[in-house]
């Protein structure tokens, strides 16, 4: 990927509620595109990944993702969405067959869940 | 088994000055990545280590250094401290044999400030 986008800085959602990350690329060849979660103070921990195949991927907590290729838009969702949700969501990309799996990521997204 | 672990967690140095910060990658893993977070900002690529030798390098000046030792370990030296050089410090790991498709494991980082 040459970049990353995430539209959105922060996203306020109520809890269950719905929501969606946005996440858009910019890439001449193929991607692997990838969702971190950063909990304060703490490191990135991968959600999901797409590589190949099934464009919707599933991933941990309940989150879920669909690639787009016509759209080059890799869109982070949770039908309903808990207090614990609260965190820096990463979208990220590496170019496929590239020599290292070095990551581009976007600038994130601050959901933040209120009561 | 031992996640990537990163010393120290927090330090503060004066411009200038010299700093050295350790990571022990994830066990089984062979290649290790060094990320420069800065506050409100995704992860920025600054190097890969595999078999001792830095295999990729980001746009990051000379002044960012590093090392891998034969058990894998890492450290990453900054010289001539900036202002800018204050961020979070993240060292991910993988196996090599995982090719790109490999999932980088992130320590929690070592957030250093420089005055």
């Amino acid at each position: 990927a040459q970049s990353v986008t995430q539209l959105d800085s922060q996203v306020p959602v109520f809890e269950e509620a719905p929501v969606e990350l946005r996440c858009n690329y910019s890439s001449s060849v193929s991607v692997y595109l990838f969702w971190y979660v950063q909990y304060p103070n703490q490191g990135l921990q991968l959600l999901l990944k797409y590589l190949s195949g099934s464009t919707l991927v599933k991933g941990i907590n309940g989150f879920e993702a669909e690639f787009n290729k016509s759209q080059t838009s890799f869109h982070l969702r949770k039908p309903s969405v808990h207090i614990s949700d609260t965190a820096e969501y990463f979208c990220a990309g590496r170019n496929y067959g590239g020599a290292t799996n070095k990551l581009i990521f976007g600038t994130g997204t601050l959901l933040a869940v209120q009561p | 088994d031992a996640g990537v672990t990163q010393s120290p967690t927090h330090l503060i140095k004066t411009r200038g000055q010299q700093v050295t910060l350790r990571c022990s990658p994830k066990s089984g893993h062979d290649t290790v990545s060094w990320y420069q977070q800065a506050l409100g900002q995704g992860p920025q690529f600054i190097f890969q280590y595999y078999e001792e030798e830095e295999r990729q390098r980001g746009n990051f000046p000379d002044r960012f250094s590093g090392h891998q030792f034969p058990n894998y370990s890492s450290e990453l030296n900054v010289n001539a401290l900036l202002l800018g050089d204050s961020a979070l410090y993240l060292c991910a790991s993988t196996p090599a044999a995982a090719g790109g498709t490999g999932e980088l494991f992130f320590g929690e980082g070592s957030r250093l400030t420089v005055l």
